[in-house]
């Protein structure tokens, strides 16, 4: 299995800009998170789904983030518009059973100028 | 209060050094527990799971107190390979929701 393959690896962006992170998880996992990571505040859960349903968003940090998962195979995070303070590493995760060994994808670095 | 709490170092310690890490969780609901590792601009990694009864694997040696809401990471006779952030996560599960809640992670650098 390839993994947890995030795309893309870097993404730098203008204020104001929309931005798309993608993910495809590990085939017949059911739990896909989607984490945000800064030197500050390290790792933060944004939203979290089940066999493709959102559980809890509660950790997305304003309407300008959105998150879809259309199927089992593909997720979206979604940034619009884009504010320089939502530069930091985005990382997708993925599990059997919600929580007993996720495996993280290399994540998505990005920059908003 | 933050629900998982660790310091952030760095640990400098020498090759061969024993060290020990340790991290707090406000959530008495918690009910598992892990140690992962993430090495500089990579992603975390999962390096052991914490049980109640402590467990080993190779020179890592986890430990959890649940009446103190304390869980430590012990590594004997450290590796150059050894440096890395660790990172002390917790899972709470509610109904059938779950999700892990990492703290911010402690910095360990090992040196000839």
């Amino acid at each position: 299995d390839a993994g947890v393959i995030q795309s893309p690896r870097h993404e730098v962006t203008e204020m104001g800009q929309e931005v798309t992170l993608r993910c495809k998880p590990i085939s017949g996992h059911d739990y896909l998170f989607w984490y945000r990571q800064t030197m500050m505040r390290g790792l933060e859960l944004l939203i979290y789904f089940n066999n493709n349903v959102p559980i809890d968003d509660s950790g997305m940090p304003e309407d300008r983030f959105s998150a879809k998962m259309p199927n089992a195979s593909f997720s979206t995070l979604k940034i619009q518009p884009s504010e320089p303070r939502d530069s930091a590493v985005y990382f997708c995760a993925s599990s059997v059973q919600g929580g007993y060994g996720y495996t993280f994808g290399s994540g998505t670095r990005l920059t908003v100028v | 209060r933050k629900e998982v709490e660790q310091d952030p170092g760095p640990f400098n310690v020498p090759e061969g050094a024993t060290v020990a890490f340790n991290c707090t969780y406000s959530n008495s609901a918690s009910q598992s527990f892990f140690w992962y590792r993430q090495d500089c601009r990579k992603e975390p990694k999962l390096l052991m799971s914490v049980y109640s009864s402590g467990n080993e694997d190779g020179r890592f040696t986890a430990q959890l107190n649940r009446a103190s809401q304390y869980i430590s990471l012990l590594i004997r006779d450290s590796k150059l390979s050894d440096s890395a952030t660790y990172l002390c996560v917790v899972n709470m599960h509610t109904g059938t929701a779950s999700k892990l809640t990492f703290g911010t992670g402690t910095r360990l650098q090992v040196t000839l």
